[in-house]
């Protein structure tokens, strides 16, 4: 089993939409969890940070943090086609003294006008 | 402020030669990380810097790759005597303390022929 699991898509929804995207892991110790978004060709930006359990909503987004079952999810709210693009989950732990860093392998979103 | 800043932005190499690959972080952030993205595919850890020391280099694909930061800035990413496997985006990023968000800049392209 992977560390963490997230579903390639490609994942196609019309605009206005309601996305969501999520993540599993296996590993209990991470903590911190992370959204990115990634334009073809550019480097990953920072969307949602999260710690613990629960909610976070900014704006459209809401990332939600279920630590018991071990899954993660980023909701996207009124899709608009600049939302196209792939987004990755990531999370990290502190492990005998070194961090340990994961990606999922990214979901591509397309939002259709 | 400026962001992460990697250069060059392209670098197309003859198999066998070495390259070298340069981050600049944003100011003050003492955590520092590489990783590598093959097209289509997730980012793969390679390495990360707390200040100038990197407790952990078992992410290193081969001892073909180093990396260095210096003056808990700028970073770079060796590798030598490139192979064609080595062609992929290498992205830095930095985050103000480990465990605290990343930001990303735009990527090396490295392309190996």
């Amino acid at each position: 089993q992977k560390e963490v699991e997230q579903d390639p898509g490609p994942l196609s929804v019309p605009e206005g939409a309601i996305v969501s995207l999520n993540c599993t892991y296996s590993n209990s110790a991470f903590q911190y969890f992370m959204w990115y978004r990634q334009y073809s060709r550019k480097g990953p930006e920072l969307l949602m940070y999260t710690y613990s359990s629960g909610n976070k909503e900014d704006g459209r987004f809401t990332a939600q943090v279920d630590k018991s079952s071990k899954y993660i999810s980023l909701f996207i709210r009124d899709s608009q086609p600049s939302d196209s693009a792939t987004y990755l989950c990531a999370m990290s732990a502190s492990l005998g003294g070194s961090e340990k860093l994961v990606f999922g392998k990214g979901t591509k979103l397309t939002v259709n006008p | 402020g400026a962001g992460v800043s990697q250069s060059p932005s392209n670098k197309v190499t003859e198999k066998g030669k070495d390259v070298e690959l340069r981050c600049d972080p944003i100011s003050g952030h003492t955590a520092l990380y590489w990783y590598r993205q093959r097209l289509g595919q997730g980012l793969e850890f390679l390495i990360y810097f707390q200040g100038n020391s990197a407790p952990d280099k078992s992410g290193l694909p081969s001892d073909r790759f180093s990396a260095e930061r210096t003056g808990e800035s700028v970073s770079t990413l060796t590798i030598q005597r490139t192979q064609q496997e080595d062609s992929a985006v290498y992205l830095c990023a930095s985050s103000l303390q480990l465990f605290y968000e990343q930001y990303f800049g735009p990527g090396t392209r490295l392309t190996v022929t």
